[in-house]
C-alpha cells in the first residue's frame, strides 16, 4: 500500500526556537497533503491543506504565520511551527490521498511527529 | 458542517467478547465512511471503509455497514483478541477529500 513517512518522529526543543516537521509520499505524488493536530486523548483536528504550487488552506482558528506551511514538491510538504511555546506541545500528524485510486477519499497516514516545547 | 459522534471510552472487554463501537455522522452529499485504528505508539491505520449507502466494509474480523437512513456506520468484531486493543475513529471523508474525526474509542482487552 502507499506510504507516507514522516520526520522526525519526534523532536523536543526550546520555547521560542522554530521546528521543521517534513511529510513525504514515498510511492505516490500527492497534490494534496493534510496536517492535522492530535492533543493527549483527543481526536485529530485538521489544521490546514496543503496545496502545491500554491498556498495553503487553513482552517478556522488556525495561525497560518505560527503554522507555516510549504508544498515543495508532489512528494514534500512541510509543517514549521514558528517560535514554539509550549502550548504547541502535540502529536502532528500528516496524510495524502493517493490519486489513481478508486476511492479519491482514501487517505494515506504519515506516523506522526511528537513535538515537545520546553 | 460535518461531524462525527462516537460512543467515549475506554471500553474494556475480555478477550472473545463481542465488540461493538457505535459511530453516528452529519454530513451533506454522500460521504465515504471510515474506520481507523492507533495501536500505541503509532500512526492511523485505516482498518475498512466504506464508500456508498449498505456497503458493508470489513477487515481483520472487523465490520461495519454503511447506514444511511440512520447515519450510522457501527463497528463490530465477534471475538476481540488482546492483540485489538488500540485506539479507533470513526471518519468521513466528504467533499474537498477533508477526513473528519470521531474523538476516538480506546479499546482495551484483557486475556
Amino acid at each position: 500500500g502507499a506510504v507516507v513517512s514522516q520526520h522526525p518522529s519526534w523532536v523536543i526543543c526550546k520555547s521560542g526556537t522554530s521546528v521543521k516537521i517534513e511529510c513525504r509520499s514515498l510511492d505516490f505524488q500527492a497534490t494534496t497533503m493534510f496536517w492535522y493536530r492530535q492533543f493527549p486523548k483527543q481526536s485529530l483536528m485538521l489544521m490546514a491543506t496543503s496545496n502545491e504550487g500554491s498556498k495553503a488552506t487553513y482552517e478556522q482558528g488556525v495561525e497560518k504565520d505560527k503554522f507555516l506551511i510549504n508544498h515543495a514538491s508532489l512528494t514534500l510538504s512541510t509543517l514549521t511551527v514558528t517560535s514554539a511555546h509550549p502550548e504547541d506541545s502535540s502529536f502532528y500528524i500528516c496524510s495524502a490521498p493517493r490519486t489513481g485510486t478508486g476511492d479519491r477519499n482514501e487517505q494515506f497516514f504519515g506516523p506522526g511527529t511528537r513535538l515537545t516545547v520546553l | 458542517g460535518d461531524s462525527v459522534t462516537q460512543m467515549e471510552g475506554p471500553v474494556t472487554l475480555s478477550e472473545e467478547a463481542f465488540l461493538t463501537i457505535n459511530c453516528t455522522y452529519t454530513a451533506t452529499g454522500y460521504p465515504s465512511l471510515f474506520w481507523y485504528v492507533q495501536y500505541p505508539g503509532e500512526g492511523l491505520q485505516l482498518l475498512l471503509k466504506a464508500t456508498k449507502a449498505d456497503d458493508k466494509g470489513s477487515n481483520k474480523g472487523f465490520e461495519a455497514t454503511y447506514r444511511k437512513e440512520t447515519t450510522s456506520f457501527h463497528l463490530e468484531k465477534g471475538s476481540v483478541q488482546v492483540s485489538d486493543s488500540a485506539v479507533y475513529f470513526c471518519a468521513l471523508a466528504g467533499g474537498y477529500q477533508k477526513v473528519t474525526f470521531g474523538t476516538g474509542t480506546k479499546l482495551q482487552v484483557i486475556p
